[in-house]
């Protein structure tokens, strides 16, 4: 089976501009989180979506959006482009609401904000 | 609310030697703890998890960490070190049972001397 996939693995973008990162959950699994991880830390959530849902959200600016589609693949969304918005976004899934379960980590998507 | 201390964030032994990695939580509520790890260029993987019962958890690759609610920590070991263990390892806690958030440490390297 597939793991967790996000598009695109690197990008690059200027200051000011927008740009949509998106994630495939691993097949039956219904939560995907989105987390960002700036060089040197810990990933830090951003987002929670279960059932197309927002169930959970982190202390970022409104400038982050996500959403997550029938078919539980999710998109985030970062507008307005900053270049401390530079860092590995991660998504992972689990198959559950409740965190008993194991996530599931994608690879990442490295955004470079010039 | 919940919050993770990983002490030290560079590690390095020899090997053939012990890992120990340390990790000290905080949580109003008791809480589910995990290590994953990091490899370069990849997401991060789960190398074991306690939540109930046990406190003495084994997990992948000959790793394995002891719940102490005592002293509020979860440390992670291994008998004797390979260099492919050569990673980014990171603390989480998470609240019990809860639709919520993982709480991540800001991760140890693990750096393997021959």
């Amino acid at each position: 089976d597939a793991g967790v996939t996000q598009s695109p693995t690197h990008l690059i973008k200027t200051r000011g501009q927008q740009v949509t990162l998106r994630c495939s959950p691993i097949s039956g699994h219904k939560s995907v989180s989105w987390y960002q991880q700036v060089l040197g830390q810990g990933p830090q959530f951003i987002f929670q979506y279960y059932e197309k849902e927002e169930r959970g959200r982190g202390n970022f600016p409104d400038r982050f959006s996500a959403r997550q589609f029938p078919n539980y693949s999710s998109e985030l969304n970062v507008n307005a482009l900053l270049l401390g918005d530079s860092a590995l976004y991660l998504c992972a899934s689990r198959r559950d609401r409740v965190n008993t379960g194991e996530l599931f980590f994608g690879e990442g998507s490295r955004l470079t904000v010039l | 609310a919940q919050s993770v201390t990983q002490l030290g964030s560079h590690v390095s032994v020899s090997e053939g030697a012990l890992v120990l990695l340390r990790c000290n939580y905080s949580s109003s509520v008791p809480p589910y703890l995990f290590w994953y790890v990091q490899y370069p260029n990849q997401g991060l993987q789960l190398l074991l998890k306690y939540t109930t019962g046990a406190t003495l958890v084994k997990g992948i690759n000959g790793f394995e960490a002891e719940f102490k609610k005592s002293e509020t920590s979860f440390h992670l070991t291994k008998p004797s070190a390979h260099m492919s263990d050569a990673a980014e390892y990171f603390c989480a806690v998470s609240p019990m049972n809860r639709d919520d958030k993982i709480i991540f440490g800001k991760g140890t390297r693990l750096h393997i001397l021959p």
